[in-house]
C-alpha cells in the first residue's frame, strides 16, 4: 500500500522556538494533505487540510498563524508550529488521499519543555 | 450532528479469544466507513473500507460489517492474537465535505 512518513518522529523544543515537522507521500502524488493533532488516549482532531499550491483551510480553533502549513509540491507538506508552548505538546499525524483510501503517517511527537 | 460513537471504550481479552467492537454513527450524507488499527505512539493504519452498498468485508483475521439502514458498524476479531493489542478506530467519510469523522476508538488490550 501507500506509504506517507513524517519526519522527526520525535522533536523536543523549547518554549518560545519553532518546529518544523515534514510529511511526505513517498509513492503517490497527493494534492490535498491533511494535519491532525491527538492527545494522550483521545482520537484523532483534525486541524487543517493542506492543498498544494494554494492556502491551506484551517478547522475552527487552530491559530493558522501559529500553525504554518506549507504543500509545496504534489509530495510534501509541512507544519511549522511557531513559538511553541508547553501546551502544544503532543502526537502530530499527517495523512495522503489517495483516491478514497487515506493512508496516515507514523506521527510526531512534539515535546516542548 | 455528525457523530460517530464507539463501544466499548475499552476491552481485556486472552490471547485466542474472539471479539467484536461496534461504531453506530449518524453521519449524514454518508460516503463510506472505515476500521483503523492504532498502536501505541504510532499512525493509523486502514483495515477496512466500505461503501453503502458493501455489508461485510474481510482482512484476515478483522471482519468489519456494515448495515447502513441502522446505521451501525462492528469489527469482529478473531483468534486474537497479543499483537493485535491496540487502539481501534472507527472512521466515517462524509458529512457533505468528504471529511473524516472519527471515533474515540476501544483501546483492546490481549493478554496470554
Amino acid at each position: 500500500g501507500a506509504v506517507v512518513s513524517q519526519h522527526p518522529s520525535r522533536v523536543i523544543c523549547k518554549s518560545g522556538t519553532s518546529v518544523k515537522i515534514e510529511c511526505r507521500s513517498l509513492d503517490f502524488q497527493a494534492t490535498t494533505m491533511f494535519w491532525y493533532r491527538q492527545f494522550p488516549k483521545q482520537s484523532l482532531m483534525l486541524m487543517a487540510t493542506s492543498n498544494e499550491g494554494s492556502k491551506a483551510t484551517y478547522e475552527q480553533g487552530v491559530e493558522k498563524d501559529k500553525f504554518l502549513i506549507n504543500h509545496a509540491s504534489l509530495t510534501l507538506s509541512t507544519l511549522t508550529v511557531t513559538s511553541a508552548h508547553p501546551e502544544d505538546s503532543s502526537f502530530y499525524i499527517c495523512s495522503a488521499r489517495d483516491g478514497r483510501e487515506e493512508y496516515f503517517g507514523p506521527g510526531t511527537r512534539l515535546t516542548v519543555t | 450532528k455528525n457523530q460517530v460513537e464507539q463501544s466499548p471504550q475499552s476491552l481485556i481479552i486472552l490471547e485466542g479469544k474472539n471479539c467484536t467492537l461496534q461504531c453506530n454513527y449518524t453521519v449524514s450524507p454518508f460516503s463510506n466507513l472505515r476500521w483503523y488499527k492504532q498502536d501505541t505512539g504510532r499512525g493509523p493504519v486502514s483495515l477496512t473500507i466500505m461503501t453503502f452498498s458493501e455489508n461485510t468485508k474481510s482482512n484476515g483475521r478483522y471482519t468489519a460489517t456494515l448495515d447502513a439502514d441502522t446505521k451501525q458498524s462492528s469489527l469482529h476479531i478473531t483468534a486474537s492474537q497479543l499483537s493485535d493489542s491496540a487502539s481501534y478506530i472507527c472512521v466515517v467519510s462524509g458529512g457533505g465535505y468528504n471529511k473524516l469523522i472519527f471515533g474515540a476508538g476501544t483501546r483492546l488490550a490481549v493478554h496470554p
